[in-house]
């Protein structure tokens, strides 16, 4: 059974630090891992999808990395600022084949102190 | 687009009530995804549909729970009885096969419906 896990589930810096949120998962059969943000009383928004087959995506400030034979993930925020606090969800999709089906960690909660 | 439209935001009922939550997804996208939020057990997949017909309904806890997708442009998630251990946040979720297809494939997610079974 595929299980996903993050550490750390919070993380509190000051502005403009460069930080590290880092996602593994039990079981290499993964088809993509996609990286969302969760603002409090909201839905959930992507930020970075990552086919198997590739090793990082970058958008902007973010950059996300996969190790799919290590069974790991990382999205690094550079230069971090307040509006980056959030909640930050990674979510593997299971399986040699793209079901859609997404299996999700259980976020890391981060604040960013002005 | 007005994104995925979740009703009621907020529901707040008493043990034994049926509860149904509506989901109304993105104009053109084909597949639909329900999902429930708890602090204990975080995003847990209930059931998705493609095309409207249901794909996988694993996540589904147990048969108070059914879901429906009527047509294109409608799901509703139903609970009955309804639980206090069935407070959480539900989440609808719509995307585009043809963009999983393509390896670009992004679920878009609505606000949620925050419910609470006292």
């Amino acid at each position: 059974k595929q299980e996903v896990t993050q550490i750390p589930a919070a993380l509190s810096v000051p502005e403009g630090e460069n930080l590290v949120l880092n996602c593994s998962f039990t079981d290499s059969a993964i088809y993509n891992l996609q990286w969302f943000r969760q603002d409090p009383g909201k839905g959930l928004t992507s930020l970075l999808l990552i086919q198997s087959s590739q090793r990082e995506q970058t958008s902007g400030r973010l950059n996300a990395s996969l190790d799919k034979s290590s069974g790991r993930s990382t999205l690094y925020i550079a230069a971090s600022q307040p509006g980056d606090s959030a909640t930050y969800l990674c979510a593997v999709s299971h399986g040699s084949s793209n079901t859609g089906k997404l299996i999700f960690g259980q976020g890391t909660t981060l604040q960013v102190k002005p | 687009d007005a994104g995925v439209i979740q009703s009621p935001r907020h529901e707040v009922t008493e043990m034994g009530q049926e509860v149904t939550l509506r989901c109304k997804p993105i104009s053109g996208h084909n597949s639909l995804f329900w999902y429930r939020q708890t602090m204990m057990r975080g995003l847990e997949l209930l059931i998705y549909f493609n095309n409207n017909v249901p794909i996988d309904d694993s996540g589904m806890p147990e048969d108070r729970f059914s879901a429906k997708m009527p047509n294109a442009s409608f799901s509703t998630l139903k609970i009955q009885p309804s639980e206090p251990r069935d407070s959480a946040v539900y989440f609808c979720a719509s995307s585009s096969s043809l963009s999983r297809l393509a390896g670009q494939e992004t679920q878009y997610f609505g606000p949620g419906t925050r419910l609470l079974v006292l």
